[in-house]
């Protein structure tokens, strides 16, 4: 079962910060909030992920609240290619398993 | 670098016969090995993992199997493909169980008819 909810779809428009909003209420205290993404027909591509502080590499920032109850990823300036399912999960410790769940359409338009 | 291959990109079967999708991964050693499948328009479902060769656990009672006959090669197969296996099928890897991204593969399209 996924242990994270999302928005069904949003859209964005070009050139914007695109925030994508997670919430993982019940997540435990040493679990990791990972994002990927999914280009229709391709295999989901990792994005960032994080524990408590801010993460932020060249594709995106992540943004985890104190009670790390929810997390944003937020896409800097959006392009026709950020276009993708996004997918928020987080991961229990030496667990080997994931579970995905239905994820957030994103939908950039010019 | 690391790199996963998954192949092939597209499959079509008939009802009953067998199937066998492969996947392998270079540039690194004993990663844990996952199987996805996807249904159109839902999410990912894990279908076994494996942590080492010959070791394998199943999540979704199935028509399918997993083998790693090799440290870097993973297999999915059915002795009898029904039309519900049907869906993409992804193929991952992760270094260890240490809260290291899993890396997929562009997966299989099966469709069964």
């Amino acid at each position: 079962d996924a242990k994270t909810t999302q928005p069904p779809s949003m859209d964005c428009a070009e050139g914007r910060a695109a925030n994508l909003p997670c919430n993982h209420s019940t997540i435990s205290g040493n679990e990791y909030v990972y994002w990927y993404r999914q280009i229709h027909s391709q295999g989901p591509q990792y994005i960032i992920h994080g524990l408590k502080n801010n993460e932020t590499n060249e594709m995106a920032s992540l943004i985890i609240t104190e009670d790390r109850k929810s997390s944003t990823l937020i896409l800097p300036h959006a392009t026709l290619r950020d276009t993708a399912v996004y997918y928020c999960i987080v991961r229990p410790p030496n667990d080997y398993k994931l579970s995905f769940g239905a994820g957030t359409t994103v939908t950039v338009r010019a | 670098s690391q790199t996963i291959h998954q192949w092939p990109a597209t499959l079509v079967q008939p009802v009953g016969s067998p199937l066998s999708l492969e996947c392998t991964v270079e540039g690194t050693s004993n990663p844990n090995l996952y199987w996805y499948r996807q249904a159109a328009g839902r999410g990912l479902q894990l279908l076994f993992y494996s942590v080492g060769i010959g070791q394998i656990s199943s999540e979704v009672p199935q028509n399918l199997s997993a083998s790693r006959p090799q440290d870097r090669q993973f297999i999915l197969s059915s002795k009898k493909l029904l039309l519900s296996d049907s869906g993409f099928y992804l193929c991952a890897w992760t270094r260890d169980g240490r809260n290291s991204p899993l890396h997929f593969g562009n997966g299989t399209r099966l469709t069964v008819t």
